[in-house]
């Protein structure tokens, strides 16, 4: 089924550490995005890429970095984990910007302790 | 004042009901309104994409669009127990890919 893959699906990670969240996608869409939800304040952007080789900033990256070096691929890292970012982590996908609904994974989920 | 507004809810209707589901907005620029469902611990799944003002159906699934009011609804008809989850309305304003979320609906249909 074609779709986004997520991995992994959850995670315990220790402060301090740092862990890169996977994301690909298999419908040659242009855009991604990783998004964090959480209760109460929803869906929230945090990096995105309008196309490969390009990135953006979102309405939360402090803490976060991301690359775009293909067009399925695009990875979260979080360089040095904090418990505020324990959340639930989604990446997804476009195809037109401006003009296309966004597509999602079924999520990481993680704890920072 | 957030850009999108949506009642949290929880809603909990019978099996068979109709379900009214619904968003204001503040920003006159949004022309592309969609809808998403999300069950418990899975990504939002987009259940209804429409542009600018009107209704467009889709199965049990009606989305209307009213730009007048800034207003926007998701209607569920014979609803049942499998629609049991969070519902998101998103906007996009055609220009750029900011997507402007509602912070989601609970529905619970109870059988």
């Amino acid at each position: 089924t074609a779709g986004i893959t997520q991995a992994p699906t959850s995670q315990i990670l220790a402060a301090g550490r740092s862990m890169t969240l996977r994301c690909t996608q298999d419908m040659r869409h242009n855009a991604m995005y990783w998004y964090r939800q959480d209760l109460g304040l929803g869906l929230r952007l945090i990096h995105y890429s309008n196309t490969a080789g390009t990135t953006g900033k979102g309405e939360v990256p402090d803490g976060y970095s991301v690359s775009r070096a293909n067009t399925d691929d695009f990875p979260l890292t979080l360089a040095s984990a904090v418990p505020s970012q324990t959340s639930v982590y989604f990446c997804a996908s476009s195809g037109t910007v401006g003009l296309s609904p966004l597509h999602f994974g079924n999520g990481t989920r993680l704890t920072v302790t | 004042q957030k850009e999108v507004e949506q009642d949290p809810g929880p809603l909990s209707v019978p099996e068979g009901a109709i379900v009214s589901l619904n968003c204001t907005y503040s920003n006159s620029a949004f022309q592309y309104f969609m809808w998403y469902r999300q069950y418990s611990r899975k990504g939002p799944e987009l259940l209804m994409y429409t542009y600018s003002s009107g209704n467009k159906e889709d199965g049990r699934f009606t989305a209307q669009v009213d730009k007048s009011s800034k207003y926007i609804s998701l209607f569920i008809r014979d609803s049942q127990p499998s629609d049991s989850a969070t519902y998101l309305c998103a906007m996009l304003r055609g220009t750029g890919n900011q997507f402007y979320f509602g912070t989601g609906t609970s529905l619970t249909v109870i059988p």
